[in-house]
């Protein structure tokens, strides 16, 4: 039962130019969430999916925008790219109503802003 | 606003002997904590988690016990072992929605 599946592992930007992250969630997993990790820290929340719609969002700015398909992947776009956003971005999916239980981490995309 | 805050980066423990990691929270409206284990190059991993109403859940070898007058939380490890060195983080759940991390503590177990 594969788990949590991120495209792509690396990946290295320019200043100004936008980028596209996938994930796969978890079979059985209909929830999504995006997390960005900045180097020393925790994740933070940047938004979730659920029923192709994004449900919370937290403390980022619009360049920082997502979708959900029917099959409940998802896509992290990020245009305008600034050094600041150079970080690792996690995607983590659930169940509804059981993300008590612990969501479901995939292994990050590494993206590198130069 | 760090609503939850782990004050120790790094631990260094015996193997063997008990880790005890832990974890400040500041917003009483969480109703659950969870505790994640993260290693170089991977995903956070679940550990272990514990309702609000409760003050102790027990899995194995990790046990975590919440004090919710002091806002606290800690994570037990007994016995450590050279496997469990790692970073651990401690999360934060309101409503079945975002997780608020903390900023990590490094367990470091020594043979």
């Amino acid at each position: 039962d594969a788990g949590v599946t991120q495209s792509p592992t690396h990946l290295i930007k320019t200043r100004g130019q936008q980028v596209t992250l996938r994930c796969s969630p978890k079979s059985g997993h209909d929830t999504v969430s995006w997390y960005q990790q900045a180097l020393g820290q925790g994740p933070q929340f940047i938004f979730q999916y659920y029923e192709e719609e994004e449900r919370q969002r937290g403390n980022f700015p619009d360049r920082f925008s997502g979708h959900q398909f029917p099959n409940y992947s998802s896509e992290l776009n990020v245009n305008a790219l600034l050094l600041g956003d150079s970080a690792l971005y996690l995607c983590a999916s659930s169940r509804v109503g059981e993300s008590n239980y612990g969501y479901t981490f995939g292994s990050g995309t590494r993206l590198t802003v130069v | 606003d760090q609503q939850v805050k782990q004050n120790s980066p790094s631990l260094s423990v015996q193997e063997g002997r008990i880790s005890i990691l832990n974890c400040d929270y500041t917003n009483s409206m969480f109703d659950y904590f969870l505790w994640y284990k993260k290693y170089p190059a991977e995903g956070p991993t679940f550990l272990i988690s514990i309702s609000s109403i409760k003050d102790k859940n027990e899995d194995g070898r990790f046990t975590v016990f919440l004090n919710k007058s002091a806002k606290h939380l800690s994570l037990h490890i007994v016995p450590s072992q050279p496997g469990d060195s790692a970073v651990y983080f401690c999360a934060a759940l309101f409503g079945n929605e975002k997780l608020t991390f903390g900023t990590g503590t490094r367990l470091t177990i020594i043979p």
